[in-house]
């Protein structure tokens, strides 16, 4: 079982829909929770941290449900900018390396 | 530049032949990271440096891998013997503090390796 996973998608939606990403890690133990953004042929950029209470940067949600090892992102009102692969990234324990998950590829259409 | 500096952005070589891919990373970083992807995988670790030592080298697939920071700041990733499972884009990250505390790697563009 991968340490870290994520439905490759691709996700296709319009342009203004609310899309949701699930992702799902093996170690309990585990201490801290990223999504990161890869644009195509582009290196990896940090978006935001998860929160055990959940937390909010404009229209993106992240949450964390460390009973179920289950993380999302949620994205309201999608804009074409927002296409790109989103990886789910876990920190098994303080410090060191991060894991990341195999990324989950949105395409907003217009 | 202020960013993490990988060189070369491209290499292609034959199947048994050494490789040298460079890192440079920002400037006081003292944690550095290597990964490396394929096409439609997320990086996969390899090797993190604290300063000058390995600090966790278990991502390594192989005894061909080997990588070094010296002096604590540019980190040289070597491959000897490469085969074609070998080809994928090499990430090379740098963070400020010990460890990844803040989740914030700074990524630098990789490097593309191609084994023929």
């Amino acid at each position: 079982r991968k340490e870290v996973e994520q439905d490759p998608g691709p996700f296709n939606v319009p342009e203004g829909a609310t899309v949701a990403f699930n992702c799902t890690y093996s170690n309990s133990a585990s201490q801290s929770f990223f999504w990161y953004r890869q644009d195509c042929r582009k290196e990896p950029k940090l978006l935001m941290s998860v929160y055990s209470s959940g937390n909010e940067d404009g229209r993106f949600t992240a949450q964390l449900n460390r009973a179920s090892q289950y993380i999302s992102l949620l994205i309201r009102d999608s804009k074409l900018s927002d296409s790109a692969t989103y990886l789910c990234v876990v920190n098994p324990r303080q410090g060191g390396k991060l894991i990341f998950g195999q990324g989950t590829e949105l395409s907003v259409k217009p | 530049g202020a960013g993490v500096s990988q060189t070369p952005s491209n290499k292609v070589t034959e199947k048994g032949k050494y490789v040298e891919l460079r890192c440079d990373p920002i400037s006081g970083h003292t944690a550095l990271y290597w990964y490396r992807q394929s096409l439609g995988q997320g990086p996969e670790f390899l090797i993190y440096f604290q300063g000058t030592g390995a600090a966790d080298d278990s991502g390594l697939p192989n005894d061909r891998f080997f990588a070094v920071r010296p002096e604590g700041s540019v980190s040289t990733l070597k491959i000897q013997r490469t085969e074609r499972g070998d080809s994928a884009v090499y990430l090379c990250a740098s963070s400020p503090s010990g460890g990844s505390n803040t989740g914030e790697l700074f990524f630098g563009e990789g490097s593309r390796l191609t084994v023929l």
